[in-house]
């Protein structure tokens, strides 16, 4: 079964440079997630998309942005690079139900960035 | 607002003996809840979810996980653990419906010795 596909899987960038994540959900699914996990923590929730609109915001700095696109694909955008951003980013997909059916979340491999 | 509470930073179990994760949350409906394992530098699998029904829930691998409303727990269980089970085991709590993101607990690294 197709999974979620995140690119790229590594990515080394020197502070104050820009960074995109790219990730394509598991097909028909409409919504999207971004976490954060540094290095020894819990995945944090940085934002998600459903129907290409923002649906949730979490810890997601400033500096960050992101968007999902017709084709549900989303991107993660990070300006500024600063050490601390050095991190596991994953992206997770669902198929959102209000009614409260049950919207199991899905989650890629993650993209490692290392800030030097 | 929702949170996960795993006691146990680390557990340390023999290969063979049965294995029994804590994880506690907080939220005000009925939540989703959900337990994860993270290998080193790896994704994130999900073992099993509880979204209603019956409260002993079937996972992957041999894990099950029970749901006890009344203790607002969501312990993961194991039988019999193998040198293969050495992770970092996540429980996660969600909101019902919706596109709301999970919340994490700080995780439980499970060490398996011989």
């Amino acid at each position: 079964a197709a999974g979620v596909i995140q690119s790229p899987r590594h990515l080394i960038k020197e502070k104050r440079e820009t960074a995109t994540l790219k990730c394509y959900p598991i097909p028909r699914h409409d919504t999207v997630y971004w976490y954060q996990q540094g290095p020894g923590q819990d995945p944090q929730f940085l934002i998600s998309f459903y129907e290409k609109m923002q649906s949730d915001k979490g810890s997601i700095p400033d500096r960050f942005s992101a968007q999902q696109f017709s084709d549900y694909h989303s991107e993660l955008n990070m300006s500024s690079l600063e050490l601390g951003d050095s991190a596991l980013y994953f992206c997770a997909s669902s198929l959102a139900r209000v009614s409260g059916s049950g919207n199991t979340i899905y989650f890629g491999e993650g993209s490692w960035l290392t800030v030097v | 607002a929702q949170s996960v509470t795993q006691p146990d930073i680390h557990i340390t179990v023999s290969e063979g003996a049965s294995l029994e994760l804590r994880c506690n949350y907080s939220y005000g409906a009925t939540p989703y809840l959900f337990w994860y394992v993270q290998s080193p530098g790896q994704g994130l699998q999900l073992l099993l979810k509880y979204f209603s029904g019956d409260t002993l829930v079937q996972g992957i691998k041999g894990f099950e996980a029970e749901f006890k409303r009344s203790q607002s727990s969501f312990n993961l269980r194991k039988p019999s653990v193998h040198w293969s089970d050495a992770a970092e085991y996540f429980c996660a709590v969600g909101a019902r419906g919706g596109a709301d993101g999970l919340t994490f607990g700080k995780g439980t690294h499970l060490i398996i010795q011989p």
